[in-house]
């Protein structure tokens, strides 16, 4: 199993600012993904996180926007930079630890730009 | 990616069992079923998941049908506690990326 940390939990920001978003894990994994939730939507995938490498984003969703660090196989950050009213989400990080037959996720992080 | 197709709501009682269906029509021999659920205001959280055969577990049951284009998960005795988004999910073997669907919202009543 794995136990996931993020931080903030939830926070109000103004438009035009940045908010970096981390993601602690218990154990090393190295799959890490990073998931948006839009207010009363499903999840979508926005990226994967690799440890050392540039992460791998999904079709909509781009590096300038969403950049994302995964400096070791605990932890990764993502920023949401130049933020508007669309960015209001629940951001949440996933973890598929090595020979496991489940992803575990973190508790999210509730965005709300004004 | 293969798609599911699931109700958007059901109901029960509490202590009454529930089966959410999940049409899969499309499933690749190689796709596993997983089942996912979102209590509110957290994460999702693993229920259940199948290639061929009905599993069972401390959480609930997943039934497949032979032909694998569907399948129905089974809470045996709702309570309240399992009010949540169900999803039903197909994964390819080397596939770890999840793609969520609506999901089926289970309301329970006491």
């Amino acid at each position: 199993s794995a136990v996931i940390s993020q931080k903030p939990s939830r926070d109000i920001c103004q438009r035009g600012t940045s908010l970096t978003i981390q993601c602690q894990v218990d154990s090393q994994v190295t799959m890490m993904f990073w998931y948006r939730q839009q207010p009363g939507q499903s999840l979508t995938l926005i990226a994967t996180a690799n440890q050392g490498s540039e992460a791998t984003y999904e079709s909509g969703f781009v590096i300038d926007k969403f950049p994302i660090s995964r400096p070791n196989l605990t932890f990764s950050t993502l920023t949401v930079s130049n933020m508007s009213p669309e960015d209001s989400s629940i951001y949440l990080c996933s973890v598929w630890p090595r020979d496991n037959t489940e992803a575990f996720f973190g508790q999210g992080t509730r965005l709300t730009v004004v | 990616d293969a798609k599911t197709t699931q109700p958007n709501s059901m109901e029960s009682n509490e202590e009454e069992p529930v089966h959410l269906p999940c049409n899969h029509s499309t499933i690749s021999g190689t796709d596993y079923i997983h089942w996912y659920r979102q209590l509110p205001s957290q994460g999702p959280e693993y229920v259940i998941h199948g290639l061929t055969s009905n599993v069972n577990n401390r959480m609930a049951s997943l039934a497949i049908a032979e032909d694998r284009k569907s399948s129905t998960l089974i809470l045996h005795r709702a309570t309240l506690r399992d009010a949540a988004v169900y999803y039903c999910i197909l994964r390819g073997v080397n596939d770890y990326k999840l793609s969520f669907g609506a999901g089926t919202t289970v309301t329970v009543r006491a």
